[in-house]
């Protein structure tokens, strides 16, 4: 069954760097998502992208975050300047078509963690 | 806030028993989904109940949506230790995006 991978599965960087986390959503899916889970958390939305653009951004997603879909495969998040509060489990996500009856499908997430 | 809560928070039952978990929400919905998560894995969804359903099936599991007191249900039957699991409902509004309850955690004592 076709799955969404991620990478890395553990990314570990000091406060205030770059990290970028990678995505290969499944291959026929038009929408794709971000969620985070701060440890012992909820699971919150971060942002939806279709069409390569972004459809919808939560309070979260502010200017240190970006996303982007640089070919036809990979979806990835940017956090420009890391803080520790940044630090959780980042999931992506897609689903095939803009029917919101359809389940979205979650990789196993990447743990962020800033030092 | 479009934000619900499961019920109960921890639920520890044996095997072979069956496990009832619960989700409120206060707005309206498209559609309601429940999802299980695996320690330090990801989500794994189970059912999509729309708003317009009233129960739905699949193998042991059981979802029932009562939109009158914005209310679901999700029960496990013959529960194995395999079910030990993180179990949350997530609601799709108008849009897209999940929001997620807080989630039950069961354990299933073997």
């Amino acid at each position: 069954e076709p799955e969404v991978t991620q990478t890395p599965s553990h990314q570990v960087t000091q406060m205030g760097q770059e990290v970028i986390l990678r995505c290969v959503p499944i291959s026929n899916h038009l929408y794709f998502y971000w969620y985070r889970q701060i440890l012992g958390q909820k699971v919150e939305f971060l942002v939806s992208f279709y069409n390569n653009e972004i459809s919808e951004k939560s309070e979260i997603f502010d200017d240190q975050f970006s996303v982007e879909r640089p070919d036809g495969s990979n979806f990835t998040l940017k956090i420009r300047s890391t803080k520790l509060e940044d630090s959780a489990m980042y999931f992506c996500a897609s689903s095939p078509a803009l029917n919101s009856n359809q389940p979205q499908h979650f990789g196993d997430g990447t743990r962020l963690s800033i030092l | 806030s479009q934000q619900g809560e499961e019920d109960p928070q921890a639920l520890s039952i044996q095997e072979g028993e069956n496990a009832t978990m619960n989700c409120s929400y206060k707005t309206s919905i498209n559609n309601l989904q429940w999802y299980r998560q695996n320690s330090g894995r990801g989500l794994v969804h189970l059912i999509l109940i729309r708003s317009n359903e009233r129960e739905k099936h699949s193998g042991r599991l059981r979802v029932t949506l009562d939109t009158s007191k914005k209310s679901s249900s999700l029960l496990i039957t013959a529960s194995r230790a395999a079910d030990t699991a993180s179990y949350f409902c997530a609601k799709s509004g108008a849009t897209n995006k999940l929001i997620f309850g807080t989630g039950t955690l069961l354990a299933v004592q073997p």
